[in-house]
C-alpha cells in the first residue's frame, strides 16, 4: 500500500476552519484517497473520499493537488466534537481488500 | 438503523484463559473486518472475513488467533490462552459489497480487552 505522511498533531479553535494536509508522493493512478476519523474511546468512522476532483460532503471538504501528490481535509468550522485522530489512507482499486492506517493527526480544538 | 455492534465493551481475562469478542455487522453488511489497536499505536488490520470465509487474514498471529464469520450469527474474534501483550482495543468493521466497490467502512465502538 502507498504510503502517506501527516503532521503528528494540530491544534486550533472553535468555529474557526481546518485544513489537515497529507502528503502521498507515491501515488498510483487508481489510489482513491480515504479519510477516517477516530474520536476518543470510538471507533473510526468515514469522512470522505476521493479520486481525482475535489469533493464536499456534510462532514467535511476534500482538495486534492493537481498532481495528486498532495491533499487537504478540511473542516470549515471545527467544533469541540471534531477533536479526534485523522487518519489520511491511500486505497487501490483492484489491489487489497484491507485499510491500511497510519498513525494519523491528533487534532485539538481549543474553545 | 442500528451500527456495527460489538460485545462486550469490556473484558477482563487472566493469562491462560479464552478471549471472545463478538460483532455484529450493519443489516445488509456481509463484510467484516477486524482491526486491533495497541495502547497510543494506530489500528492494525488483522482479518477480513465475507460470509462463512475468510478472504485475507495476513494481519493476524500465526497462533492463539483464530476469527469467524458463520452464516447466521455474529463474527467472533477468539483468542485463545491470552497474554498480558493481547490486552488492546478490538475494533470490527463492516461493509456492504467489499471495499472494490468503495463502500465506506462501518465500525464499531470496540471491545477493550484487559489481560491480568
Amino acid at each position: 500500500d502507498a504510503k502517506t505522511t501527516q503532521p503528528n498533531s494540530m491544534e486550533s479553535n472553535e468555529e474557526e476552519p481546518v485544513h489537515l494536509p497529507c502528503n502521498h508522493s507515491t501515488i498510483s493512478g487508481t489510489d482513491y484517497i480515504h479519510w477516517y476519523r477516530q474520536l476518543p474511546s470510538q471507533g473510526p468512522e468515514y469522512v470522505i473520499h476521493g479520486l481525482t476532483s475535489n469533493v464536499n460532503n456534510r462532514m467535511a471538504s476534500l482538495a486534492i493537488a493537481e498532481d495528486r501528490k498532495s491533499s487537504t481535509l478540511i473542516l470549515h468550522r471545527a467544533t469541540l466534537r471534531d477533536a479526534a485522530v485523522y487518519y489520511c489512507i491511500l486505497w487501490a482499486q483492484g489491489g487489497s481488500e484491507k485499510l491500511v492506517f497510519g498513525k494519523g493527526t491528533k487534532l485539538t480544538v481549543n474553545p | 438503523n442500528a451500527g456495527v455492534m460489538q460485545n462486550p465493551r469490556h473484558l477482563v481475562r487472566r493469562r491462560g484463559q479464552e478471549a471472545r469478542l463478538r460483532c455484529s455487522p450493519m443489516k445488509g453488511h456481509s463484510h467484516v473486518y477486524w482491526y486491533r489497536q495497541l495502547p497510543e499505536e494506530g489500528l492494525k488490520f488483522m482479518v477480513y472475513l465475507q460470509k462463512e470465509n475468510i478472504i485475507d487474514e495476513s494481519g493476524m498471529p500465526k497462533e492463539r488467533f483464530s476469527a469467524e464469520f458463520p452464516k447466521e450469527g455474529p463474527s467472533i474474534l477468539r483468542i485463545q490462552q491470552v497474554v498480558r501483550g493481547d490486552s488492546a482495543a478490538y475494533f470490527c468493521a463492516s461493509s456492504r459489497q467489499g471495499q472494490a466497490l468503495l463502500s465506506p467502512l462501518h465500525f464499531g465502538n470496540g471491545t477493550r480487552l484487559t489481560v491480568t
